[in-house]
């Protein structure tokens, strides 16, 4: 199968801080990753779609300037929750895309997420 | 859009009952079908998946059959134990676009 890792698993920061959570593929290169956002016992909602060298996509509702998302390498992506808030608590996860050429059989791989606590 | 719409839970059921739980969704085309499992305190992992209709997913006893005709794709496994106690994610996927995903449904198994 395919790697994804993110980082930190947990994090607890104070209010008003920023927090930046890591998202790398080990073992391919991912063109485009996601960011999912688990609120307690509901579903995961997609926050936004990243491509390697442009701009993230945003779905609706979601705030560009708090969840900031970089993109910067093919194993790379980042989320930046600014300015945090005990709103923004949550569980965040990450998911690559595999390439078609990797002949895998899922087509997202999922990292295994970062909880987030705002004091 | 694209929508999946799960059965609301919990469930909870004895070992050894059978389960399903049932999935529906809402798509244009023919998208392929998922069922993730996450286990507590884990992150989401593919438990079966299928890509055309009439297709059957199967894993770890579990089984999905993709019926295009009711744009279903219901989970079933015939004995639960009290390690398939999780929450469980029925997904849709089109190319070009990214997973989306029912509500989840929490399964709860007691010995």
């Amino acid at each position: 199968g395919a790697v994804v890792s993110q980082h930190p698993s947990r994090v607890i920061c104070k209010s008003g801080t920023s927090v930046k959570i890591e998202c790398r593929s080990l073992d391919f290169q991912a063109t485009t990753m996601f960011w999912y956002r688990q609120f307690p016992k509901q579903s995961l909602m997609l926050m936004a779609t990243s491509n390697e060298g442009s701009k993230a996509t945003y779905e609706q509702g979601v705030e560009k300037d708090k969840f900031l998302i970089n993109h910067a390498s093919l194993t790379l992506s980042t989320l930046t929750v600014t300015s945090a808030h005990p709103e923004d608590s949550s569980f965040y996860i990450c998911s690559a895309r595999v390439p078609r050429d990797r002949g895998l059989k899922e087509t997202q791989y999922f990292g295994p997420g970062t909880r987030l606590l705002v004091l | 859009g694209n929508s999946v719409t799960q059965m609301e839970g919990p469930v909870t059921l004895s070992e050894e009952a059978f389960l399903t739980i049932n999935c529906t969704y809402t798509a244009t085309g023919y998208p392929s079908l998922f069922w993730y499992v996450q286990y507590p305190g884990e992150g989401l992992q593919l438990l079966l998946k299928a890509t055309k209709a009439d297709d059957k997913g199967s894993n770890k006893g579990f089984e999905a059959t993709y019926r295009k005709e009711t744009t279903s794709f219901h989970l079933e496994k015939g004995s639960v134990q009290v390690s398939d106690s999780a929450v469980y994610f029925c997904a849709l996927y089109q190319a070009g676009t990214a997973l989306i995903f029912g509500k989840g449904t929490t399964l709860s198994v007691s010995s």
